[in-house]
């Protein structure tokens, strides 16, 4: 069975860092694409980064790029995301998601057939 | 970025109806289009990819279509665990993807 469990959210102050982990199991971690997703309460789903199977090529959505690390260690089955710099406006659940279908040769296409269970950042002073 | 607007915000429906939410980009982007569903307190699930493909264990009362701009999800007859927020997703752009601002379906 494919699993993705997040860890590492909680309360962080301003300014402040954390960094979120996403264990996979159930399925082959080294031939997938990833990504990290926030939803802000109440609120819809954010594209926050990718990152390709071999952690070569990495994208970040403007609204956090320069704050937000990705990385994966395909040894360990797991993915990350280092958070610095945190604002009031960057809590939210944070979901790792599992992409499948997409055409690196074209840019085009994927879905994501997988999520975790989220881990809730709240940043407040 | 491409927008992607769904419409409508939110809709109230009975058990047994027929409901459509539409789903609109700012500009082409082919049928690279997904749709997702969320229940409250929990993460989104693939409903359909690329405009009209089931996923996997997605019932066949869920139903997708559209290009180009305008894209449709149908439900029909409504049952009540489909009760929920559905999104829309564009992947033209992938990675940099987006996301419709979602569609709350409640009970009439």
């Amino acid at each position: 069975e494919v699993q993705l469990v997040e860890s590492g959210g909680g309360l962080a102050q301003p300014g402040g860092s954390l960094r979120l982990a996403c264990a996979a199991s159930g399925f082959t971690f080294s031939s997938y694409e990833m990504n990290w997703v926030r939803q802000a309460p109440g609120k819809g789903l954010e594209w926050l980064s990718y990152i390709s199977t071999s952690g070569d090529t990495i994208y970040y959505a403007d609204s956090v790029r320069g704050r937000l690390t990705i990385s994966r260690d395909n040894a360990k089955r797991s993915l990350y995301l280092q958070m610095n710099s945190l604002r009031a406006e960057d809590t939210a659940v944070y979901y790792c998601a599992r992409m499948r279908g997409y055409d690196e040769e074209i840019s085009m296409g994927g879905e994501f057939d997988y999520w975790g269970q989220g881990t809730l950042v709240t940043v407040s002073a | 970025d491409i927008q992607m607007t769904q419409s409508p915000s939110s809709l109230s429906a009975s058990v047994g109806d027929r409901v459509t939410i539409t789903c609109r980009a700012s500009q082409t982007i082919s049928r690279f289009l997904n749709w997702y569903q969320q229940k409250p307190g929990k993460a989104p699930r693939l409903l359909i990819y690329a405009t009209s493909n089931l996923q996997t264990g997605v019932a066949s009362r869920f139903s997708g279509s559209g290009s180009g701009t305008e894209f449709t999800l149908v439900i029909t007859s409504l049952q009540a665990e489909d009760f929920a927020t559905y999104f829309c997703q564009q992947t033209y752009t992938t990675p940099r993807i987006t996301f419709g601002q979602g569609t709350r379906l409640e009970i009439k």
